[in-house]
């Protein structure tokens, strides 16, 4: 059984499309976060919930909205995609208390 | 501000030999520390972590760090490189009170040559 899976693996899509990824994790975590990883391969942090609640919210367009609809789900849509966001996204989840966290095998956006 | 500095963008070494990837880290206190491995378009996975234990830390697949506060440093390190050890490497540091938000360093790619 895959620890925290995403869905799609691959995205593919247009200019101003609007476009959802989701991410669901078995490991009974609390904390969930979605990281962005460029073309250069930089990771930053974009979001974090912790029990459904927003806890971390860098500095993302608010074209970014995250959606937790229970602690095992956190779902990243975006709408007017940009050029830009073409990235793999990654998420991942853990424990409150525990520093470690588990990632997912990421979703590789194309943005044409 | 916080930050972690990785050495070196690419690192390549024959196979058998010392693998040495280096990171830096910038702040005022002290940080958990990490290792993540990232295999081809595959996602990051754990190698080990500094969480103020030891500081000599050993992790999986024989890597292991050491914790060198006066040097703000994390050091990975392996006695014999194998050929699958090829891939991406990222140290990364979090803090306590900042809801797990992992900061990255700008990765290692090493090539291991037979």
């Amino acid at each position: 059984d895959t620890a925290v899976s995403q869905t799609p693996k691959y995205l593919v899509t247009q200019m101003g499309n609007d476009k959802s990824i989701k991410c669901e994790q078995n490991l009974g975590h609390d904390t969930m976060y979605w990281y962005k990883q460029d073309s250069k391969k930089f990771l930053k942090i974009m979001f974090s919930y912790n029990n459904k609640e927003l806890i971390i919210n860098e500095t993302v367009p608010n074209r970014f909205s995250p959606k937790s609809p229970d602690k095992a789900h956190l779902n990243l849509h975006i709408n007017s995609l940009e050029l830009g966001d073409s990235a793999v996204y990654f998420c991942a989840s853990s424990q409150a208390g525990e520093e470690t966290q588990y990632f997912g095998p990421g979703t590789r956006l194309l943005v044409l | 501000a916080q930050s972690v500095t990785q050495l070196g963008s690419h690192v390549s070494v024959s196979e058998g030999a010392l693998v040495l990837l280096r990171c830096n880290y910038s702040s005022s206190v002290p940080p958990y520390l990490f290792w993540y491995v990232q295999y081809p378009n595959q996602g990051l996975q754990l190698l080990l972590k500094y969480t103020s234990a030891a500081t000599l830390v050993k992790g999986i697949n024989g890597f292991e760090a050491e914790f060198k506060k006066s040097e703000t440093s994390f050091h990975l390190t392996k006695p014999s490189a194998h050929m699958s050890d090829a891939a991406e490497y990222f140290c990364a540091v979090s803090y306590y009170n900042q809801g797990g938000k992992l900061i990255f360093g700008q990765g290692t790619e090493l090539s291991v040559k037979p």
